[in-house]
Protein backbone atom coordinates (compact mmCIF):
# COMPACT_ATOMS: atom_id res chain seq x y z
CA UNK A 1 0.00 0.00 0.00
CA UNK A 2 0.96 3.54 0.17
CA UNK A 3 2.79 5.11 2.86
CA UNK A 4 4.47 8.11 3.55
CA UNK A 5 7.79 8.26 6.64
CA UNK A 6 9.28 11.28 8.04
CA UNK A 7 11.30 12.36 10.58
CA UNK A 8 10.05 12.32 13.68
CA UNK A 9 10.50 15.97 15.61
CA UNK A 10 11.00 18.02 17.18
CA UNK A 11 13.49 19.47 15.53
CA UNK A 12 15.06 22.76 17.00
CA UNK A 13 16.78 25.76 15.58
CA UNK A 14 17.95 29.02 15.95
CA UNK A 15 16.34 31.85 14.12
CA UNK A 16 18.23 31.52 10.22
CA UNK A 17 19.26 28.32 10.59
CA UNK A 18 18.83 25.99 7.46
CA UNK A 19 15.97 23.74 8.02
CA UNK A 20 15.49 20.25 6.39
CA UNK A 21 12.68 17.50 6.83
CA UNK A 22 13.24 14.46 5.73
CA UNK A 23 10.43 12.78 3.71
CA UNK A 24 10.19 9.25 2.08
CA UNK A 25 7.26 7.18 0.16
CA UNK A 26 6.54 4.55 -0.86
CA UNK A 27 3.60 4.48 -3.57
CA UNK A 28 2.21 2.68 -6.87
CA UNK A 29 2.21 4.58 -9.87
CA UNK A 30 3.08 8.41 -10.31
CA UNK A 31 1.80 10.27 -7.13
CA UNK A 32 1.33 13.35 -6.40
CA UNK A 33 3.30 14.81 -3.30
CA UNK A 34 2.68 17.32 -0.91
CA UNK A 35 3.88 19.31 2.28
CA UNK A 36 1.31 20.99 4.25
CA UNK A 37 1.86 23.54 7.60
CA UNK A 38 -0.31 23.17 10.06
CA UNK A 39 0.22 26.47 12.66
CA UNK A 40 -0.93 26.01 16.57
CA UNK A 41 -4.66 25.62 16.61
CA UNK A 42 -5.05 25.83 13.07
CA UNK A 43 -5.85 23.30 10.25
CA UNK A 44 -3.61 22.57 7.65
CA UNK A 45 -2.23 24.53 4.69
CA UNK A 46 -0.71 23.83 1.45
CA UNK A 47 2.55 24.23 1.71
CA UNK A 48 4.31 23.52 -1.27
CA UNK A 49 3.22 20.59 -4.02
CA UNK A 50 4.90 18.74 -7.00
CA UNK A 51 2.94 16.81 -9.24
CA UNK A 52 5.93 14.79 -11.80
CA UNK A 53 9.29 13.33 -11.08
CA UNK A 54 11.72 16.03 -11.11
CA UNK A 55 9.44 18.85 -10.22
CA UNK A 56 10.65 21.53 -7.54
CA UNK A 57 8.10 23.28 -5.41
CA UNK A 58 8.42 26.15 -3.92
CA UNK A 59 6.44 28.84 -1.79
CA UNK A 60 7.93 31.06 1.53
CA UNK A 61 11.00 30.11 0.91
CA UNK A 62 10.32 26.50 1.64
CA UNK A 63 11.39 24.06 -1.46
CA UNK A 64 11.09 20.53 -2.05
CA UNK A 65 12.21 18.03 -5.48
CA UNK A 66 10.51 15.58 -5.94
CA UNK A 67 12.68 12.41 -6.25
CA UNK A 68 11.80 9.53 -7.97
CA UNK A 69 15.12 7.51 -7.78
CA UNK A 70 15.10 7.97 -3.98
CA UNK A 71 11.26 8.16 -3.54
CA UNK A 72 11.83 11.47 -1.75
CA UNK A 73 10.61 14.90 -1.00
CA UNK A 74 12.20 16.51 1.43
CA UNK A 75 11.35 19.68 2.57
CA UNK A 76 14.46 22.76 3.21
CA UNK A 77 14.52 26.19 3.81
CA UNK A 78 17.66 28.08 3.82
CA UNK A 79 17.09 30.38 6.78
CA UNK A 80 14.16 29.84 8.92
CA UNK A 81 12.12 32.37 11.21
CA UNK A 82 10.42 32.68 14.71
CA UNK A 83 7.03 32.27 12.43
CA UNK A 84 7.88 29.10 10.74
CA UNK A 85 7.36 27.43 14.13
CA UNK A 86 4.74 24.77 13.16
CA UNK A 87 3.97 21.19 12.46
CA UNK A 88 5.03 20.09 8.98
CA UNK A 89 3.10 17.17 7.41
CA UNK A 90 4.08 15.18 4.22
CA UNK A 91 1.59 13.64 2.30
CA UNK A 92 1.05 12.28 -1.30
CA UNK A 93 -2.19 11.84 -3.21
CA UNK A 94 -3.99 8.82 -4.38
CA UNK A 95 -5.68 8.23 -7.87
CA UNK A 96 -7.57 5.44 -7.22
CA UNK A 97 -9.29 7.17 -3.76
CA UNK A 98 -9.95 10.27 -5.68
CA UNK A 99 -7.84 13.18 -4.18
CA UNK A 100 -7.39 11.34 -1.15
CA UNK A 101 -4.07 12.24 1.21
CA UNK A 102 -1.66 9.73 2.80
CA UNK A 103 -0.17 11.31 5.68
CA UNK A 104 3.28 11.26 7.37
CA UNK A 105 2.99 11.80 11.16
CA UNK A 106 3.98 15.24 11.35
CA UNK A 107 7.50 16.63 12.43
CA UNK A 108 6.84 19.52 15.08
CA UNK A 109 9.80 22.40 14.25
CA UNK A 110 10.81 25.05 17.08
CA UNK A 111 12.42 27.98 16.03
CA UNK A 112 13.79 29.85 18.92
CA UNK A 113 15.28 33.80 18.52
CA UNK B 1 -15.98 33.21 0.81
CA UNK B 2 -15.69 31.07 4.16
CA UNK B 3 -13.88 28.07 2.38
CA UNK B 4 -14.22 25.28 4.99
CA UNK B 5 -16.17 25.16 8.12
CA UNK B 6 -16.32 22.87 10.39
CA UNK B 7 -18.85 23.21 14.07
CA UNK B 8 -18.63 22.93 16.70
CA UNK B 9 -14.68 23.64 17.58
CA UNK B 10 -14.99 21.90 20.64
CA UNK B 11 -16.94 18.90 22.08
CA UNK B 12 -17.23 16.77 25.41
CA UNK B 13 -19.17 13.36 24.94
CA UNK B 14 -20.07 10.28 27.23
CA UNK B 15 -19.57 6.66 25.77
CA UNK B 16 -22.37 5.56 24.07
CA UNK B 17 -23.85 9.47 23.19
CA UNK B 18 -24.00 9.66 19.46
CA UNK B 19 -23.32 13.19 17.98
CA UNK B 20 -22.96 14.83 14.23
CA UNK B 21 -19.74 17.12 13.00
CA UNK B 22 -20.87 19.24 10.87
CA UNK B 23 -18.67 20.09 7.35
CA UNK B 24 -19.53 22.59 5.00
CA UNK B 25 -17.85 24.52 1.83
CA UNK B 26 -19.10 27.29 -0.25
CA UNK B 27 -16.70 26.89 -2.82
CA UNK B 28 -18.66 23.94 -5.12
CA UNK B 29 -15.99 21.38 -4.42
CA UNK B 30 -16.48 17.74 -5.74
CA UNK B 31 -14.54 15.49 -3.51
CA UNK B 32 -14.94 16.13 0.30
CA UNK B 33 -13.46 13.99 2.83
CA UNK B 34 -13.21 13.44 6.95
CA UNK B 35 -9.48 12.76 8.74
CA UNK B 36 -8.96 12.37 11.93
CA UNK B 37 -5.33 13.35 13.66
CA UNK B 38 -3.73 12.15 16.59
CA UNK B 39 -0.62 12.33 17.83
CA UNK B 40 2.22 11.40 15.80
CA UNK B 41 0.04 9.46 13.19
CA UNK B 42 -0.25 12.63 11.16
CA UNK B 43 -4.16 12.07 9.77
CA UNK B 44 -6.02 9.19 9.23
CA UNK B 45 -8.91 9.14 6.36
CA UNK B 46 -12.11 8.13 7.95
CA UNK B 47 -14.77 8.90 4.68
CA UNK B 48 -14.21 10.97 1.35
CA UNK B 49 -16.79 11.26 -1.34
CA UNK B 50 -16.28 12.12 -4.89
CA UNK B 51 -19.79 13.56 -5.38
CA UNK B 52 -23.21 14.25 -4.28
CA UNK B 53 -24.66 10.93 -3.51
CA UNK B 54 -21.54 9.35 -3.22
CA UNK B 55 -19.30 8.00 -0.34
CA UNK B 56 -16.84 5.24 0.57
CA UNK B 57 -14.54 4.55 3.20
CA UNK B 58 -11.21 5.45 3.97
CA UNK B 59 -8.62 4.08 6.14
CA UNK B 60 -10.58 4.28 9.49
CA UNK B 61 -14.27 3.98 8.81
CA UNK B 62 -15.46 1.69 12.02
CA UNK B 63 -17.96 3.45 14.36
CA UNK B 64 -18.61 6.65 11.97
CA UNK B 65 -21.28 7.45 9.36
CA UNK B 66 -21.63 9.49 6.18
CA UNK B 67 -23.58 10.63 4.07
CA UNK B 68 -23.58 13.34 0.60
CA UNK B 69 -27.17 14.64 -0.02
CA UNK B 70 -25.86 18.42 -1.41
CA UNK B 71 -22.32 19.36 -2.50
CA UNK B 72 -22.01 21.85 0.21
CA UNK B 73 -22.31 19.40 2.84
CA UNK B 74 -20.92 16.00 4.10
CA UNK B 75 -21.38 15.63 7.98
CA UNK B 76 -19.74 13.10 10.03
CA UNK B 77 -21.91 10.88 12.31
CA UNK B 78 -20.86 8.99 15.54
CA UNK B 79 -23.09 6.39 16.14
CA UNK B 80 -22.11 5.39 19.55
CA UNK B 81 -19.26 7.21 20.83
CA UNK B 82 -16.19 5.48 22.68
CA UNK B 83 -13.27 6.93 24.14
CA UNK B 84 -11.09 5.71 21.14
CA UNK B 85 -13.09 8.48 19.22
CA UNK B 86 -11.05 11.24 21.22
CA UNK B 87 -9.23 12.98 18.80
CA UNK B 88 -9.20 16.37 16.40
CA UNK B 89 -11.13 15.79 13.20
CA UNK B 90 -10.71 17.92 9.98
CA UNK B 91 -12.88 18.17 7.21
CA UNK B 92 -11.17 18.88 3.83
CA UNK B 93 -12.67 19.30 -0.13
CA UNK B 94 -11.15 19.88 -2.74
CA UNK B 95 -11.82 20.88 -6.94
CA UNK B 96 -11.37 16.99 -8.53
CA UNK B 97 -8.23 15.45 -10.00
CA UNK B 98 -6.01 13.90 -7.25
CA UNK B 99 -3.22 16.73 -8.24
CA UNK B 100 -5.72 19.28 -6.62
CA UNK B 101 -4.73 21.34 -3.14
CA UNK B 102 -7.17 20.07 -0.62
CA UNK B 103 -8.57 23.16 2.01
CA UNK B 104 -8.86 21.89 5.39
CA UNK B 105 -11.90 23.53 7.81
CA UNK B 106 -10.47 24.72 11.37
CA UNK B 107 -10.96 21.37 13.45
CA UNK B 108 -13.15 20.28 15.50
CA UNK B 109 -11.56 18.67 18.93
CA UNK B 110 -13.53 15.86 20.50
CA UNK B 111 -13.21 14.48 24.26
CA UNK B 112 -15.43 11.14 24.73
CA UNK B 113 -15.22 10.22 28.73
Amino acid sequence: GNSVTQMEGPVTLSEEAFLTINCTYTATGYPSLFWYVQYPGEGLQLLLKATKADDKGSNKGFEATYRKETTSFHLEKGSVQVSDSAVYFCALARMKAGNMLTFGGGTRLMVKP
Amino acid sequence: NAGVTQTPKFQVLKTGQSMTLQCAQDMNHEYMSWYRQDPGMGLRLIHYSVGAGITDQGEVPNGYNVSRSTTEDFPLRLLSAAPSQTSVYFCASSLAAYQETQYFGPGTRLLVL
